[in-house]
């Protein structure tokens, strides 16, 4: 079946350590988006990239990295720099980037990520 | 910035009943819009998406628009316990060229039985 599949579902990282979080998508969407979500609240943008070896930072990039390397995968780095990392990160694609309009983004099942 | 607003709640309806949710937004020039349901834990789900003026019907849902106020509305008849969860409100706008979707903090809903 076509979908977004993130992982790991759960994750924990260290004082001081960097995580990567996966995401891929086999719907052949050109967009890929990352997010994040604190409790009680709406999502926010943190990078997104419309074509592969490209992408641009969303609303809170501060200490955060991605890359695209292929269509397919768009994964997100945690980086020691970003000293709040504990919420929930979501993963979404769309078609069309440059014609966004009409598009609706789809969700990976999320990855929940806690300090130790 | 561009914003887009909603009423936290919880909005509390009982089963049966219909169930009304408001979002407005504040870039005019706004195209295309978005319902999201999100249960508790889980990723956003695609509920509806409206793009003219006027009222888009799906079921048991219905999405309302009217660009001249600058709001949006889901209204879901006949509300079932299974409609318990945060609606959340997207909002596509446009930046010399670069469209972005941008969120609302959500309405929590809660169907009483």
């Amino acid at each position: 079946d076509g979908g977004i599949t993130q992982s790991p579902k759960y994750l924990f990282r260290k004082e001081g350590q960097n995580v990567t979080l996966s995401c891929e998508q086999n719907l052949n969407h050109d967009a890929m988006y990352w997010y994040r979500q604190d409790p009680g609240q709406g999502l926010r943008l943190i990078y997104y990239s419309q074509i592969v070896n490209d992408f641009q930072k969303g609303d809170i990039a501060e200490g955060y990295s991605v890359s695209r390397e292929k269509k397919e995968s768009f994964p997100l780095t945690v980086t020691s720099a970003q000293k709040n990392p504990t919420a929930f990160y979501l993963c979404a694609s769309s078609i069309a980037p440059r014609r966004l309009r009409n598009q609706p983004q789809h969700f990976g099942d999320g990855t929940r990520l806690s300090i130790l | 910035q561009k914003e887009v607003e909603q009423n936290s709640g919880p909005l509390s309806v009982p089963e049966g009943a219909i169930a009304s949710l408001n979002c407005t937004y504040s870039d005019r020039g706004s195209q295309s819009f978005f319902w999201y349901r999100q249960y508790s834990g889980k990723s956003p789900e695609l509920i509806m998406s409206i793009y003219s003026n006027g009222d888009k019907e799906d079921g048991r849902f219905t999405a309302q628009l009217n660009k001249a106020s600058q709001y949006v509305s889901l209204l879901i008849r006949d509300s079932q316990p299974s409609d318990s969860a945060t609606y959340l409100c997207a909002v596509i706008w446009s930046n010399f060229g670069n469209e972005k979707l941008t969120f609302g903090t959500g309405t929590r809903l809660t169907i009483i039985p």
